[in-house]
């Protein structure tokens, strides 16, 4: 089965670019989508296509997929931007979410 | 506005089968485009897919759980329920469901969410 992997927890201080990967074989072939999980709320999409922000998302946050990685970068990091990311792809009419990585605004 | 809210019971036992409902507005499930998933989180683990049900009423399963997942949906009740048989421990989780915009290859994102329903398994 596909899998995505990513890096459990990421720390970034206010102000500055967090970056967040999210790897896959061949994962630039596919499509990807950010979803930003704050404690006890539910999913909310960030990015979806690789790199289209739905409405309502800063332009801080955006996306990209290469290779074998996708990567969620948000620049001027807030303290609000503190949560649990997770990528997620398709697979053989599967979808498949990564395993999350914790964003800490320090 | 496009909402979707999840219901069922809050406490199972293992063995017992589980049914879950999710409730739709802002948009019909007989819609072309318009498909429904649902998701899973254990308590501080990661997102988990189990099922989608497509405008058309194809389904796709989860392949480890393709045997105990059944979705279907009701379009004059705009609700898609998920049923999934001997429940375990490891089955306690918030369970979610999510709407997909479209059924294209560039469409499998989930642009909605519900709130969550949390399902503990015990005896």
């Amino acid at each position: 089965s596909y899998e995505l992997t990513q890096p459990p927890s990421v720390s970034v201080s206010p102000g500055q670019t967090a970056r967040i990967t999210c790897s896959g074989d061949k994962l630039g072939d596919k499509l990807t989508s950010w979803y930003q999980q704050r404690p006890g709320q539910s999913p909310v999409l960030v990015i979806y296509q690789d790199m289209k922000r739905p409405s309502g998302i800063p332009e801080r946050f955006s996306g990209s997929n290469f290779g074998s990685t996708a990567t969620l970068t948000i620049s001027e990091t807030q303290a609000l931007d503190e949560a649990d990311y997770y990528c997620q792809t398709w697979d053989r009419d599967t979808e498949v979410f990564g395993g999350g990585t914790k964003l800490t605004v320090l | 506005q496009v909402t979707l809210k999840e219901s069922g019971p809050v406490l199972v036992k293992p063995t017992e089968t589980l049914t879950l409902t999710c409730t739709v507005s802002g948009f019909s499930l007989s819609d072309a485009g318009f498909g429904v998933s649902w998701i899973r989180q254990p308590p501080g683990k990661a997102l988990e897919w189990l099922a989608h049900i497509f405008s058309n009423d194809e389904k796709s399963y989860a392949t480890s759980l393709k045997t105990r997942l059944s979705i279907s949906k009701d379009t004059s009740r705009s609700q898609v329920v998920l049923i999934m048989t001997n429940m375990d421990h490891v089955d306690t989780a918030t369970y979610f469901c999510a709407r997909k915009p479209g059924e294209g290859y560039n469409d499998h994102y989930f642009d909605s969410w519900g709130q969550g329903t949390r399902v503990t398994v015990s005896s």
